[in-house]
């Protein structure tokens, strides 16, 4: 079944120590992003890309950087993770054509830091 | 103003009951479109159901319904027949806004946790 994948589940790192996330997709979109959910709150978009184009969102932190190396997968980096920065990361892929715009998601990342 | 309310933190509904879940909008856009999601415990966001600003007719996706009242900006979603495999964090979404970059802008609301009592 085509997919959004992410890898690992569950990730835990230490304050400061650099941290990277792998989200990968077999359903050939060309947008990926990545959300940032914390305990009961809503998803918060962090970027996209539309096919190898960045879109950062404004209030995205510097700590946080992404790479589209390939159609088919997209890495979140952290640079140095604080405590704030625990949570559930979400990739989602979605077709660029205009209309429905129907995002899929992957299973999530959920980051812990010590 | 936030843009996607909904005003039910928690909702319990008994198994095979019918359920509604509230969502309203706020928009100036004349072509929007409107998401349901299902977040199980396990994380996934799974998409449910989805109505665009100019279908008349309300979505529907098996047990899942989306009341859609347009001049109320009301998207509510109604699962018939509850099971308990229903029992999940549901997240009302809207699409609006100009379409560049090869996304428009999505927002989520704040979500209710469904919960299925045997």
């Amino acid at each position: 079944d085509a997919m959004v994948i992410q890898n690992p589940r569950y990730q835990v790192t230490q304050f400061g120590k650099p941290v990277t996330l792998s989200c990968s997709q077999t359903l050939n979109h060309n947008v990926m992003y990545w959300y940032q959910q914390k305990s009961s709150q809503a998803p918060k978009l962090l970027f996209h890309y539309y096919d190898k184009d960045f879109n950062n969102e404004a209030d995205t932190p510097d700590n946080f950087q992404s790479r589209r190396p390939n159609t088919s997968f997209c890495f979140l980096d952290i640079r140095s993770p604080g405590l704030g920065d625990a949570a559930m990361y979400l990739c989602a892929t979605s077709i660029a054509v205009t209309g429905i715009n129907i995002q899929y998601f992957g299973a999530g990342t959920r980051l812990s830091v010590l | 103003a936030q843009k996607i309310t909904q005003t039910q933190p928690g909702m319990f509904v008994q198994e095979k009951e019918a359920v509604t879940l509230d969502c309203t909008y706020d928009t100036s856009d004349q072509s929007y479109g409107l998401f349901w999601y299902k977040q199980p415990s396990s994380g996934e966001m799974i998409f449910l159901i989805y109505q665009g600003s100019y279908d008349e007719q309300n979505a529907t996706e098996g047990r899942y319904s989306l009341n859609f009242q347009k001049a109320r900006k009301s998207a509510n979603l109604v699962i018939s027949a509850s099971q308990l495999g229903d029992s999940a964090m549901y997240f009302c979404a809207m699409r609006e806004g100009i379409f560049s970059g090869g996304y428009q802008k999505v927002t989520f609301g704040t979500g209710t946790k469904l919960q299925v009592i045997p």
